[in-house]
């Protein structure tokens, strides 16, 4: 069965420009979460999305970041302006909705350098 | 205050001994998920052990187990006969049974390093 997929694996920008980052979740699975992890720090969700709907955004920074999950599917995550304190790794990950545990596996994550 | 605590930023182990990893959780629900994550230098979090605050047995999981004491809400993470391929950050999480919400709670993690 394929993992979570997530690119690109690396980016670099400069401060103000704009940023995209793809995930595609492993099949079957309808929950959806993008992470942000900052360096020595453990993850800390930005949002939620169950099939295409948002169940959590209340830590998304919505002036510069926005997200999206049209089909159920895929999801995009963009930041624009970017700013320095935006480099972190962003980390994509899927659950099986329903399931007991209800297990979030993640992808790779896109390592996120402002300069 | 924290939800997940690890207090140990960093844990030497020798290789073929076992090493126990602390996590303290604080949370007012009933229903709960604790679970313990490995990352690697490669940035990837992968998924080892869960522990339900509903489960009278402790998780296991191979070379891993969770040493769960709700009373004192901790969920320590033991790794026994320690191998050179688990020098990683550890995350230890949790999942709180809000309707709905299902993100996790990360902990800041706790580096081991397993020397020869």
């Amino acid at each position: 069965e394929a993992g979570v997929a997530q690119s690109p694996r690396y980016k670099i920008i400069e401060k103000r420009q704009s940023v995209a980052f793809w995930c595609n979740p492993i099949s079957g699975h309808a929950t959806l979460y993008w992470y942000q992890q900052i360096l020595g720090q453990g993850p800390k969700l930005l949002i939620q999305f169950q099939n295409n709907g948002v169940v959590d955004d209340s830590q998304l920074p919505k002036d510069r970041f926005s997200a999206e999950r049209l089909k159920g599917v895929d999801s995009t995550l963009k930041i624009q302006p970017a700013k320095l304190e935006d480099s972190a790794v962003y980390l994509c990950a899927s659950s099986l909705a329903g399931h007991t545990t209800d297990t979030q596996y993640f992808g790779p994550g896109t390592r996120l350098t402002v300069l | 205050a924290q939800k997940i605590t690890q207090t140990q930023p960093g844990m030497f182990v020798q290789e073929k001994e076992a090493v126990t990893l602390d996590c303290t959780y604080d949370t007012s629900d009933q229903s709960y998920g604790l679970f313990w994550y490995k990352q690697p230098s490669s940035g990837e979090m992968i998924f080892l052990i869960y522990q339900g605050s509903y489960d009278e047995q402790n998780a296991t999981e191979g070379r891993y187990s969770l040493n769960f004491q709700k009373a004192r809400k901790s969920a320590n993470l033991v790794i026994s006969a320690s191998q050179l391929g688990d020098s990683a950050m550890y995350f230890c999480a949790m999942r709180e049974g809000q309707k709905g919400r299902r993100a996790l709670t990360f902990g800041s993690g706790t580096r081991l390093q397993v020397q020869p």
